[in-house]
């Protein structure tokens, strides 16, 4: 079956520390995507990042970092001097052969100032 | 470009109603997915549009349906609400569906009484 588990329910860290959101999927799919969006208080999801199955170098756009790693099914995230406007919940997903999304159940990230 | 956007933004029913949402995606784009948002049980997959067809479907009872038109605006209905439809409902576009990147709207909060 496939699944994503976002194990951390809540992060708190104070302004400029980095945090890292982790993020393991389950698939039998040898074609997959993996995203990362963020949920700000206003609702809205907004894309982060899509990452195919065959693609694992990690990627880096400006503070925000993605470690991708199909040995160990995972997908972690990175935010790196973290700022107050980063306090969102941010979801992982996967798409899978039906091209479903299939959602974590998320983090909600605090940055204290 | 304008985003994707979801009327109304927020509805407040009665068990036993209907409503229908309504989502008009980005402006070329042909793919519409739906989306249910609750605290219990996170983000769920209801369906998805590609030119007027439902290509996919999450499990979902009947009640919740959904249909595109040919400009590709999507509309979603639910009949005899329930108590456990109240949600925050998330209606995303894209390019070509699939695996690609969706964009989502504001999304319709709403609330069943």
């Amino acid at each position: 079956a496939q699944k994503v588990t976002q194990a951390q329910t809540e992060i708190s860290v104070v302004e400029k520390e980095d945090v890292t959101l982790d993020c393991v999927y389950e698939t039998r799919d040898t074609t997959y995507y993996l995203f990362w969006y963020k949920q700000p208080p206003s609702g809205e999801l907004v894309f982060l990042i899509r990452r195919n199955s065959f693609d694992e170098q990690n990627e880096i756009s400006g503070r925000y970092s993605w470690n991708f790693q199909k040995s160990t099914s995972s997908f972690n995230f990175t935010i790196t001097a973290s700022q107050v406007v980063d306090s969102a919940v941010y979801f992982c997903a996967l798409s899978d052969s039906n091209y479903q999304l299939i959602w974590g159940a998320g983090t909600k990230l605090i940055i204290k100032p | 470009k304008a985003g994707v956007t979801q009327t109304p933004r927020y509805l407040i029913k009665t068990r036993g109603q209907q409503v229908t949402l309504s989502c008009s995606p980005i402006s070329g784009h042909r793919s519409v997915s739906w989306y249910q948002q609750t605290p219990g049980q996170g983000l769920q997959f209801l369906f998805e549009y590609f030119s007027e067809t439902q290509r996919n479907k999450g499990n979902f009872p009947g009640r919740f349906s959904g249909r595109q038109f040919s400009n590709s605006r999507s509309e979603m209905n639910v009949s005899t609400l329930e108590l456990g439809d109240s949600a925050l409902y998330l209606c995303a576009s894209s390019l070509v569906g699939g695996g690609g990147e969706q964009f989502f709207g504001p999304g319709t909060r709403l609330t069943v009484l």
